[in-house]
Parts: C-alpha cells; sequence; structure tokens
C-alpha cells in the first residue's frame, strides 16, 4: 500500500469556483501534513502545514486532516487564474523525510 | 526574498559520466536534502544532510551517490556512472531549525543522461 495517495487529475475548474484537493494516507502514526503548490519548472512551494486533525485556514486556503479516516484535504475558495499548479500533500516520515503524494493538477480557467 | 540557488538548470551527459549539481542553500539554514521527481512521477527523497553528514538517505541513494559540503555555501549532489534511470529534476531544499515539513526548495536541475 503506498503511503500517500493523491488523485493526479487534471482538474479543471471555472475561475471562482470552490476546489477541493485531496489525499489519502496510510500510516496512522503520520502527524504533520503538508500542502506544496508545484508551478510548472519549478520547485515545490509549501502552501501550509497542519499538525494531528483539524482545520488551518490561510486566506483563500483550507487545509484539513481527518485522522479517523486517515484523509487529507485542501479547500481552496474563489479559485484564480494563477492558482494553477500542480498540488502535492506530503506526510514527514521518521525524522527528516518528507513522502509526497503524486500531485494534482489543476487548471482555473478564466 | 532569500531562496534557494541550483545550477545547472539542466544538464545532459553520457551514460556512465560522472555528474555534479550544486546547490547554494538559503544562508542560515541548518538542513539540507535532495529530492527527484522523474518526469510524471512522485518527488522522492533522497538524502538529508545536517552538521556536515548525512543524517537519513533513502534505498535510492547507493554507493552511487554522494553529498558534500565543500565550504559554507555550496551543497553538492554528485552523481558517479550516470544510468539512463537517472534522468530526472533533482531539487535541492533547506530549512531552518524549525518544522521539518516547513522545506524551501529550489527551482531543480534537469538532468538528462543519453
Amino acid at each position: 500500500q503506498k503511503e500517500v495517495e493523491q488523485d493526479p487529475g487534471p482538474l479543471s475548474v471555472p475561475e471562482g469556483a470552490i476546489v477541493s484537493l485531496n489525499c489519502t494516507y496510510s500510516n496512522s502514526a503520520f502527524q504533520y501534513f503538508m500542502w506544496y503548490r508545484q508551478y510548472s519548472r519549478k520547485g515545490p512551494e509549501l502552501l501550509m502545514y497542519t499538525y494531528s486533525s483539524g482545520n488551518k485556514e490561510d486566506g483563500r486556503f483550507t487545509a484539513q486532516v481527518d485522522k479517523s479516516s486517515k484523509y487529507i484535504s485542501l479547500f481552496i475558495r474563489d479559485s484564480q487564474p494563477s492558482d494553477s499548479a500542480t498540488y502535492l500533500c506530503a506526510v514527514i516520515q521518521g525524522a527528516q523525510k518528507l513522502v509526497f503524494g503524486q500531485g494534482t493538477r489543476l487548471t482555473i480557467n478564466p | 526574498e532569500p531562496e534557494v540557488t541550483q545550477t545547472p538548470s539542466h544538464q545532459v551527459t553520457q551514460m556512465g559520466q560522472e555528474v555534479i549539481l550544486r546547490c547554494v542553500p538559503i544562508s542560515n539554514h541548518l538542513y539540507f536534502y535532495w529530492y527527484r521527481q522523474i518526469l510524471g512521477q512522485k518527488v522522492e527523497f533522497l538524502v538529508s544532510f545536517y552538521n556536515n553528514e548525512i543524517s537519513e538517505k533513502s534505498e535510492i541513494f547507493d554507493d552511487q551517490f554522494s553529498v558534500e559540503r565543500p565550504d559554507g555555501s555550496n551543497f553538492t549532489l554528485k552523481i558517479r556512472s550516470t544510468k539512463l534511470e537517472d534522468s530526472a529534476m533533482y531539487f535541492c531544499a533547506s530549512r531552518s531549525d524549525g518544522h521539518t515539513g516547513e522545506l524551501f526548495f529550489g527551482e531543480g536541475s534537469r538532468l538528462t543522461v543519453l
């Protein structure tokens, strides 16, 4: 079983829509959950991270963790064309290693 | 805004050749990493480096690979005797003495092995 699974998409929505991006993970011991954004031909950039269960909000972005179902989500409100990118979920395994999902390619159409 | 810089942006090499990828992490950062991304696949951890030594490495990071911090600013990844399957984007990342998940990535070095 893969440690982190993520639907690669692609996902295409109109500008202004609410976007929901999701990942599942296999190990209940994971405590920290990250969302990175990767623009084409660039390195990943950290958007936000959450610890354990619950929600965390930052502007138009909300990260949510449901540890009971091993499910992590990123919601984008009022989506903009500049949000078009690949979104990667990640967990910390051990002391130093990030394990990434496949990434979901998102396009916001004007 | 401080950033991680990587050189070269793209390198083409023949199979069996040695390659050195260079990175300048953010200046006050203490932890350094290499990740790679084969086209169409996940970003994968290769190695972490702290206090002038490897702190963790993946199964991918075998004797073909080595890392070095030769001075106070550069962090290098050497790949000896490159193979076709080493073709990938290699990302350097660094972080301060804070959250393990808060990595700052460079723009990557694309390696093409022919």
